[in-house]
């Protein structure tokens, strides 16, 4: 079935390095894509989004490419901080005509910061 | 203050009995979500409503109801039927075809 999923289980992250979180996707009909963080125990919080249109998008820190083409996206997190220290997921958005949108979620990364 | 909120943040259950976990929101958003999230997993869709009196299925529905009366509420029952209930719910909500927002979470555990 259609899937979302993550490359690395367990990132440990120099603090001050760059992180790049990978997902990939296997939904070719997505046209949406959202990364959350979730902090232990938790309701996971939006971080950044794209959508199909685009191939990269940048926030406070953080960037989001996607990569239709081998359907993959990452994430990456400059100048990595100890309140970066969390578990990312990836998720694939697609509208379902007259009951909405839905999302697929990845299993999801652990990012540990070191000091 | 605005935002989903989630209540209680920690619920104990007997087996056998049913309980109801609360999700209220003040965003104005038309659709709703249940989630369920096993340690160490991502999440999986139980229910999901796009409008007030209509929600549906999602992943793994057997075993929980919902129900959405008003705009703002949609709460989740965990029946009896739920043979695995112990989990870490999460409530999210969205404008149509747009990003969803979650809440703080319940964390049932079955006593």
């Amino acid at each position: 079935g259609e899937s979302v999923g993550l490359h690395l289980p367990t990132l440990s992250v120099q603090e001050g390095d760059n992180s790049i979180i990978n997902c990939a996707y296997s939904n070719s009909a997505s046209d949406y894509f959202i990364w959350y963080k979730q902090e232990s125990g938790k309701g996971p919080q939006f971080i950044i989004d794209i959508r199909s249109n685009m191939d990269k998008r940048q926030g406070q820190r953080v960037t989001v490419l996607l990569n239709k083409t081998v359907k993959h996206l990452s994430l990456q997190i400059a100048a990595t901080q100890p309140g970066d220290s969390a578990v990312y997921f990836c998720a694939e958005n697609w509208a379902i005509k007259a009951a909405g949108n839905k999302l697929t979620f990845g299993g999801g990364t652990r990012v540990l910061v070191k000091p | 203050d605005g935002g989903i909120t989630q209540s209680p943040k920690y619920l104990f259950r007997k087996e056998g009995q049913n309980v109801t976990l609360s999700c209220e929101q003040n965003l104005n958003h038309d659709a709703m979500y249940w989630y369920r999230q096993d340690p160490g997993q991502g999440l999986r869709l139980i229910y999901y409503s796009q409008i007030v009196n209509d929600f549906q299925k999602g992943d793994i529905a057997e075993g929980y109801s919902v129900s959405r009366e008003k705009k703002e509420s949609f709460p989740l029952t965990v029946t009896s039927a739920q043979k695995n209930p112990t989990a870490f719910y999460l409530c999210a909500s969205s404008g149509s075809f747009d990003t969803q927002y979650f809440g703080p979470g319940t964390r049932l555990t079955v006593l």
